[in-house]
């Protein structure tokens, strides 16, 4: 099956700087990676997400990439602000699963400091 | 919140007693899932369905159970629950086909004592 491993578990960083978080996953079959965002308490929301079709996906201050070759994926959030403190979760889905199974990473603890 | 809604919120329960959490949605999606997280983890699939009666194990299956008798319903199951079972429950939805983005509830937070 799918694993995916992410990387960093815990970044700080000071507001306005960038924050980067990569994931990687195994199943060369995997088509959809979505990014969720959870703040303390609250549920996990879907931020973005790419298809294995596309290289790159921004929305505004989010862009995701993807490296099919290298099976590996990246979150970048620039000008961060205090309100991007969350955690963050990588996922992916492979064409294999007709059921809509994602496997996900461990998170990413983000911390924006002012 | 994509019309979902887990009950109850937040439960404490003795090692040994069945619980059951519920999952319910307004829009009769087809496909439901129930993730626990747990610090370190993520999230992980404990079981899903793709329709009334048809559901399958995830990842993580032993000691729980699920049933859809209905659309709008999937029921988790805990046949007798361990302190390994402490964990936060999130019931998850795709509002179209299986490709179409995965959207969660607010969660049960479950303490076995």
């Amino acid at each position: 099956g799918e694993n995916v491993e992410q990387h960093p578990s815990t970044l700080s960083v000071q507001e306005g700087d960038s924050a980067v978080i990569k994931c990687t996953y195994s199943d060369s079959a995997s088509n959809y990676f979505p990014w969720y965002k959870q703040e303390l308490g609250k549920r996990p929301q879907l931020i973005i997400d790419i298809r294995s079709n596309v290289g790159e996906k921004k929305d505004q201050r989010i862009a995701v990439t993807l490296n099919k070759t290298a099976k590996h994926f990246s979150l970048h959030i620039t000008e961060t602000q205090p309100e991007d403190s969350a955690v963050y979760f990588c996922a992916a889905q492979g064409t294999t699963d007709s059921w809509g199974k994602l496997q996900f990473g461990a998170g990413t603890q983000v911390v924006v400091t002012p | 919140d994509a019309g979902i809604t887990q009950s109850p919120r937040h439960k404490v329960t003795e090692t040994g007693t069945p619980v059951t959490l519920r999952c319910h949605q307004t829009e009769n999606h087809r496909y439901m899932y129930w993730y626990r997280q747990d610090p370190g983890h993520g999230l992980r699939l404990i079981h899903y369905s793709y329709g009334v009666k048809d559901t399958d194990k995830g990842e993580v299956s032993d000691g729980y159970s699920v049933s859809r008798s209905k659309t709008e319903d999937f029921l988790l199951t805990l046949e007798s629950a361990t302190s390994s079972q402490t964990s936060v429950y999130f019931c998850a939805i795709r509002t179209g086909t299986e490709n179409s983005p995965l959207h969660f509830g607010n969660g049960t937070r479950l303490t076995v004592t």
